[in-house]
């Protein structure tokens, strides 16, 4: 199946930082890509649609200019945590939707972001 | 997209049968319905996914009801692990580019020796 590569794994920062997370189509071309945060023992929370070429959109309460989103072309998009703060410690997982056949959503291993 | 409602949590013994049931009596016409899982501390994986028929493949089956008000998710021989959040999803399948995709608590199952 479709493989979804999200890089780092795991990032520990000092606060006030920014982290940058990778998320790549290894075997597709995803026009859409999601980005999800979740904290323990919680579901999974949408962040954002990333589509290649334009501005993302954000879910409702999530601030655009601390998650910048960057889908610059068909197989990567980025979040970057800007100034980061113990509060935005979580997992975050990113999903790249396959357009072809019934659009499975594929998603990476996930970043497991912690703020010291 | 259409709620869902699932279990919060289930227990299976191993090598029995796990059905996981899924509610979602406001599915429209053009939805399906999809289900992913998540073991600890990975991200979400494919499972199956149908429409009106029933669908089985090399993880497991999906049973969709006639009226497809709700399904149930069938592992024909759970083993420890298939321990993992459980996660019933209903979307439209359409090429757009804001389908998104929201997930709701999921059923934790655990699967036990």
């Amino acid at each position: 199946g479709a493989v979804v590569s999200q890089h780092p794994s795991r990032v520990i920062c000092k606060s006030g930082t920014s982290v940058k997370i990778e998320c790549r189509s290894l075997d597709f071309q995803a026009t859409t890509m999601f980005w999800y945060r979740q904290f323990p023992k919680q579901s999974l929370m949408l962040m954002a649609t990333s589509n290649e070429g334009s501005k993302a959109t954000y879910e409702q309460g999530v601030e655009k200019d601390k998650f910048l989103i960057n889908h610059a072309s068909l197989t990567l998009s980025t979040l970057t945590v800007t100034s980061a703060h113990p509060e935005d410690s979580s997992f975050y997982i990113c999903s790249a939707r396959d357009v072809i056949g019934h659009e499975k959503l594929f998603f990476g291993s996930g970043t497991q972001l912690s703020v010291l | 997209d259409a709620k869902t409602t699932q279990p919060t949590s289930m227990d299976c013994a191993e090598g029995r049968a796990a059905n996981l049931p899924c509610n979602h009596s406001t599915i429209s016409g053009n939805e399906y319905v999809y289900w992913y899982r998540q073991i600890h501390s990975q991200g979400p994986q494919y499972i199956i996914h149908g429409l009106k028929n029933n669908e089985t493949n090399e993880m497991a089956s999906l049973i969709i009801t006639e009226d497809r008000k709700s399904s149930t998710l069938i592992l024909p021989h759970a083993t420890l692990r298939d321990t993992a959040v459980y996660y019933c999803i209903v979307r439209v399948s359409i090429k757009t580019s804001y389908d998104k995709v929201i997930f709701g608590p999921g059923t934790s199952l655990s699967v036990i020796p």
